[in-house]
């Protein structure tokens, strides 16, 4: 089946120490976005890409970065995560011909990270 | 900006209770609304949509109208289970990003 898969599923990370989340699709969409998720909050775009294009949320902090190696992958790379990082990273798809319309995403399972 | 406010939770209903979650809107132009539903452990899945006003998007039993003079878009089912627990986001899309509102945590009790 078609499916978008982030890994790892779980992650413990120590302050400061960097670490990368990955996610890669089946659905040849050409829009991937990653958002996070704190507890009992509603998910935030941190950014996405477009093909090749990144676009950054103006609030997105600079510790957190993104690479698009492909139409498949796209990987979020925390710098120096701190405590207030600890959250769940949520990779979604679409298939956009323009930026227009009834956008639907498709969002993997998640990868929840812990910062001790 | 845009913006989505959903009733706070958590609600806990019975089986074959009627359900009904309140969401509200802000936005500029005629944007396409969402109902997302997250079960536990896993990410976020389209439950239905509407994309003009008026519109009913339904599925699975739930059910949700557009209506723009009141700038609503409420969730309802008339008969919940068990497996229906979970918790459920409004969202709305203006352009290529959805904004979501809080989240309501829904728990069905047999």
């Amino acid at each position: 089946d078609a499916m978008v898969i982030q890994n790892p599923r779980y992650q413990v990370t120590q302050f400061g120490k960097p670490v990368t989340l990955s996610c890669s699709q089946t659905l040849n969409h050409n829009v991937m976005y990653w958002y996070q998720q704190k507890s009992s909050q509603a998910p935030k775009l941190l950014f996405h890409y477009y093909d090749k294009d990144f676009n950054n949320e103006a609030d997105t902090p600079d510790n957190f970065q993104s690479r698009r190696p492909n139409t498949s992958f796209c990987f979020l790379d925390i710098r120096s995560p701190g405590l207030g990082d600890t959250a769940m990273y949520l990779c979604a798809t679409s298939s956009l011909i323009t930026y227009i319309g009834a956008n639907v995403l498709t969002f993997g399972a998640g990868s929840r990270l812990t910062v001790l | 900006g845009d913006s989505v406010t959903q009733m706070e939770g958590p609600v806990t209903l019975s089986e074959e209770a009627f359900l009904t979650i309140n969401c509200t809107y802000t936005a500029t132009g005629y944007p396409s609304l969402f109902w997302y539903v997250q079960y536990p452990g896993e990410g976020l899945q389209l439950l239905l949509k509407a994309t003009k006003a008026d519109d009913k998007g339904s599925n699975k039993g739930f059910e949700a109208t557009y209506r723009k003079e009141t700038t609503s878009f409420h969730l309802e089912k008339g008969s919940v289970q068990v497996s229906d627990s979970a918790v459920y986001f409004c969202a709305l899309s203006n352009d290529y990003k959805l904004s979501f509102g809080a989240g309501t945590t829904v728990t069905v009790r047999a």
